[in-house]
């Protein structure tokens, strides 16, 4: 089964830095990856897909990386806002057609 | 649309209780699912469906049942609710399972539930 886990579980910084969040899998035959946001009392909202043949995905401000060999998948955000502050999940299809989800970082950005 | 469209977002059971969790969609998706997202974990999928009158298992599905008698309905039911079950439910859908793994997942809100 496809473990997921995502360190640090809680992030606060201050409006403008740039966050680095981490996600790392145990399972390295992978479908795709994906990166959600999740705001309090709210459902997940997708932020970015990256296939498993992609090394990166881009959107805005939001950059994600994917390493397969390394079992690792990294969100960037630049620039942070205060907006910004929510709980950010990965999840993974495993070749199989699982989807796995990590428990999430809260991020804080502090005005 | 409405998108997808949970009830209720609240609910507190006593021990042995039965309900309902509702789940409906406007966006004539043939993929519905439920997950339940607890303190510290990822979301884990309780069963899904890929049309009308298909259902299957997820990774967590003792304790729930489900069925699918239109496109736009998914209820969760809880048979003999425990505190085990206390957790937020989300129901999620997609176009096709070909979207969803496209990354086109569609989320509810949620329903918070309490079992006493």
């Amino acid at each position: 089964k496809q473990e997921v886990t995502q360190i640090p579980a809680a992030l606060s910084v201050p409006e403008g830095e740039n966050l680095v969040l981490n996600c790392s899998f145990t399972d390295s035959a992978i479908y795709n990856l994906q990166w959600f946001r999740q705001d309090p009392g709210k459902g997940l909202t997708s932020l970015l897909l990256i296939q498993s043949s992609q090394r990166e995905q881009t959107s805005g401000r939001l950059n994600a990386s994917l390493d397969k060999s390394s079992g690792r998948s990294t969100l960037y955000i630049a620039a942070s806002q205060p907006g910004d502050s929510a709980t950010y999940l990965c999840a993974f299809f495993s070749n199989d057609y699982k989807l796995s989800f990590g428990a999430g970082t809260t991020v804080t950005v502090r005005a | 649309n409405a998108g997808v469209t949970q009830t209720p977002k609240f609910q507190v059971l006593k021990t042995g209780q039965s309900m309902t969790l509702q789940c409906a969609q406007d966006m004539n998706h043939e993929y519905m699912s439920w997950y339940r997202q607890d303190p510290g974990m990822g979301l884990r999928l309780i069963h899904y469906s890929v049309g009308a009158g298909i259902t299957d298992q997820g990774e967590v599905p003792n304790g729930y049942n489900v069925s699918r008698s239109t496109t736009e309905d998914f209820p969760l039911r809880l048979l003999s609710a425990a505190p085990s079950q206390t957790s937020v439910y989300f129901c999620a859908s997609s176009y096709s399972w070909t979207s969803v793994l496209g990354g086109e997942l569609f989320f509810g809100e949620g329903s918070r539930l309490t079992v006493l």
